[in-house]
């Protein structure tokens, strides 16, 4: 079965501190696409990244970076120097085979002043 | 590109009426639309998939008499609350698949959903 597993449910750092948020996921599929969204309070979701399962480079967008890694099936997802405007609650998913998303529950990120 | 939209952004009725969302894909055709039901707190719950033209797919669970879905065109999918009551009060969240595009889908604002 599909599965999308962020065992933080919240983490809580001081600003500019560096943090990562975990996903591991399950799939039986060989083509997937996972993703990382935020929703800050005002409940907006915001596309973040999207990753092909057949491309295991990381990727590297200013202060964010993310680790995709087949063998520990695995996307995290790095924030370098925190900022309070990075609070929100982040989602990883995955769209399978039959192209629906699947959503993990979500991982609050509270960066404290 | 790859906008939707979604109107209201917030409504509050009151219990027994019904309240419709609209979901709109702004710049693209959209084929597929989801809606997706979010209480607090929690992940984001799929409801239902709607192909334009034809009846909308809906999860275990989600009453179809309920939640009426129509995708009337190629961008626009709308979700009335029938008789809606305090426990319908969350976040319903609309995205759009464009007919190129299957592997990704875009999302609408949000609405959020009080009955008093």
């Amino acid at each position: 079965a599909q599965k999308v597993t962020q065992a933080q449910t919240e983490i809580s750092v001081v600003e500019k501190e560096d943090v990562t948020l975990d996903c591991v996921y399950e799939t039986r599929d060989t083509t997937y696409y996972l993703f990382w969204y935020k929703q800050p309070p005002s409940g907006e979701l915001v596309f973040l990244i999207r990753r092909n399962s057949f491309d295991e480079q990381n990727e590297i967008s200013g202060r964010y970076s993310w680790n995709f890694q087949k063998s520990t099936s695995s996307f995290n997802f790095t924030i370098t120097a925190s900022q309070v405007v990075d609070s929100a609650v982040y989602f990883c998913a995955l769209i399978d085979s039959n192209y629906q998303l699947i959503w993990g529950a979500g991982t609050k990120l509270i960066i404290k002043p | 590109g790859a906008v939707v939209s979604q109107h209201p952004s917030w409504v509050i009725c009151k219990s027994g009426t019904s309240v419709k969302i609209e979901c709109r894909s702004l710049d693209f055709q959209a084929t597929t639309m989801f809606w997706y039901r979010q209480f607090p707190k929690q992940s984001l719950m799929l409801m239902a998939t709607s192909n334009e033209g034809s009846k909308a797919t809906y999860e275990q669970g989600v009453e179809k008499d309920k939640f009426l879905i129509n995708h009337a065109s190629l961008t626009l999918s709308t979700l009335t609350v029938t008789s809606a009551h305090p426990e319908d009060s969350s976040f319903y969240i609309c995205s759009a698949r464009d007919r190129q595009i299957y592997n990704e889908q875009f999302f609408g604002p949000g609405t959020r959903l009080t009955v008093l």
